[in-house]
């Protein structure tokens, strides 16, 4: 069974770091793309950023709202996603979630909440 | 960057009753389509990809269609645990976009 187990979030002040995690299991991880997708509290979803497999040099793209200050990691040795978010803003809080970048994203994890606040 | 549309944003229909939403794409991206169910307080559930290809699981109640930039996603028979909000998302280019969501409630 594929399961995503994101941990990592809290409450930050703006300006602060945080770094999300995303353990996977119930699949080869290190042969898949994998994603992080946010939600706003009472909001829709926003693609947050992506990072290929090994094959493809686990190169990234992320979207313009977080370039420069998101970044995605991975360790296939540790079935691992990450999430090094820094220079958080208030816009930031939302729930996070990571993805299985497969026909789409066909699986997700439960999520974890970032608020960020003073 | 590609602007997702859908409508209606919400809806209210009968149990048993089908219902079509639609997904506009402000350019062409092929088949590139995600359909996505949410519940209150639950993370994404990937119903279509491809525009049309079902996922593992997934009741054939669900269908989708449409490829460039027109998309709809039928849910056939409504059920009390159909009722959730659903969104498409294109993959047809970065960044992958979402639409606004569409609300089906009961009425």
């Amino acid at each position: 069974e594929v399961q995503l187990v994101e941990s990592g979030g809290g409450l930050v002040q703006p300006g602060g770091s945080l770094r999300l995690s995303c353990v996977a299991s119930g699949f080869t991880f290190s042969d898949h793309y994998m994603d992080w997708v946010r939600q706003a509290p009472g909001k829709g979803l926003e693609w947050v950023g992506r990072i290929r497999n090994k094959a493809n040099s686990h190169t990234t793209e992320y979207a313009a709202s977080v370039k420069g200050r998101f970044t995605i990691s991975r360790d296939d040795s540790k079935n691992s996603l990450y999430l090094q978010m820094n220079s958080l803003q208030t816009e930031d809080t939302a729930m996070y979630y990571c993805a299985r970048g497969h026909h789409s994203f066909d699986y997700w994890g439960q999520g974890t909440l970032v608020t960020v606040s003073s | 960057d590609i602007q997702m549309t859908q409508s209606p944003s919400s809806l209210s229909a009968f149990v048993g009753d089908r219902v079509t939403i639609t997904c506009r794409a402000s350019q062409g991206i092929r088949n590139s389509l995600g359909w996505f169910q949410q519940k209150p307080g639950k993370a994404p559930k990937s119903l279509i990809y491809d525009a049309s290809r079902l996922q593992s699981g997934v009741p054939s109640k669900f269908s989708g269609s449409g490829s460039g930039t027109e998309f709809t996603l039928t849910i056939n028979s409504l059920q009390p645990e159909d009722f959730a909000t659903y969104y498409c998302q294109q993959y047809g280019s970065y960044p992958y976009t979402f639409g606004p969501g569409t609300k089906v409630d009961i009425k």
